[in-house]
């Protein structure tokens, strides 16, 4: 049984780089989240896809953040220009449908440290 | 605007001790989804339950309960018998759902870190 697969599971980078993450949802799983996590704080919804189109963006989603599903699949997220702030666990999670009763299984998250 | 609150930020407990996990929400919504879900030392979440708004029945599973009450908005969650491999930060979570039926991102609470002493 396949779940959530996210890669790197850490990535330290230097202040001012971009970083680029990668999300492989449950297989068929046509919802795929985005969430981030700070120490001693829950996850905070960033952003989600339903099938290849992104249908929402939190205030907590900068300029500097892109998210991509090319093919309805998998899923990448960039950081540009990282800054000191992006600092946190980076979550991705899918689900099976759109219906709200469907629970969301998470990955074991990006780990992102910014010196 | 939706919001989840867990007051308790730690609890420490003696194994064997029952322990119950508050949690708290804030919704305008008369739909809405919540969940529970666990995150062990390792990270990952684990999801535990969800209950949908119009489901108020009370829910055992082995050594887990779970107390859902509109009339307080509480949605909380006892282990009995509580064991060593319990200890782990427990999120309480909130959907709502949008007039297409779906659902968005998952509110969660800051999490209650859960210690079991042996």
């Amino acid at each position: 049984d396949t779940g959530v697969s996210q890669d790197p599971r850490h990535k330290i980078t230097k202040r001012g780089q971009n970083v680029t993450f990668r999300c492989d949802p449950i297989s068929e799983h046509n919802r795929l989240y985005w969430y981030r996590q700070t120490l001693g704080q829950g996850p905070e919804f960033l952003t989600y896809f339903q099938n290849e189109a992104q249908l929402e963006k939190s205030r907590l989603l900068s300029d500097r953040f892109s998210a991509e599903r090319p093919k309805g699949s998998f899923s990448t997220l960039e950081i540009q220009r990282t800054e000191q702030g992006d600092s946190a666990m980076y979550l991705c999670a899918s689900s099976e449908t759109d219906r709200g009763d469907q629970p969301q299984h998470f990955g074991d998250g990006t780990r992102l440290s910014i010196l | 605007a939706q919001k989840v609150t867990q007051a308790q930020t730690e609890i420490s407990v003696v194994e064997k001790e029952d322990v119950t996990l508050d949690c708290v929400y804030e919704t305008r919504d008369t739909t809405y989804y919540l969940f529970w879900y666990k995150q062990p030392p390792s990270g990952e979440l684990v999801f535990l339950i969800r209950r949908n708004s119009f489901d108020e029945q009370n829910e055992i599973s082995g050594r887990y309960s779970w107390n859902f009450q509109k009339s307080t908005s509480s949605f909380n969650f006892t282990i009995t018998a509580s064991q060593v491999v319990d200890s782990a930060v427990y999120f309480c979570a909130l959907s709502e759902t949008f007039s297409g039926g779906g659902a968005d991102g998952l509110t969660f609470g800051k999490g209650t870190h859960l210690i079991i002493q042996p």
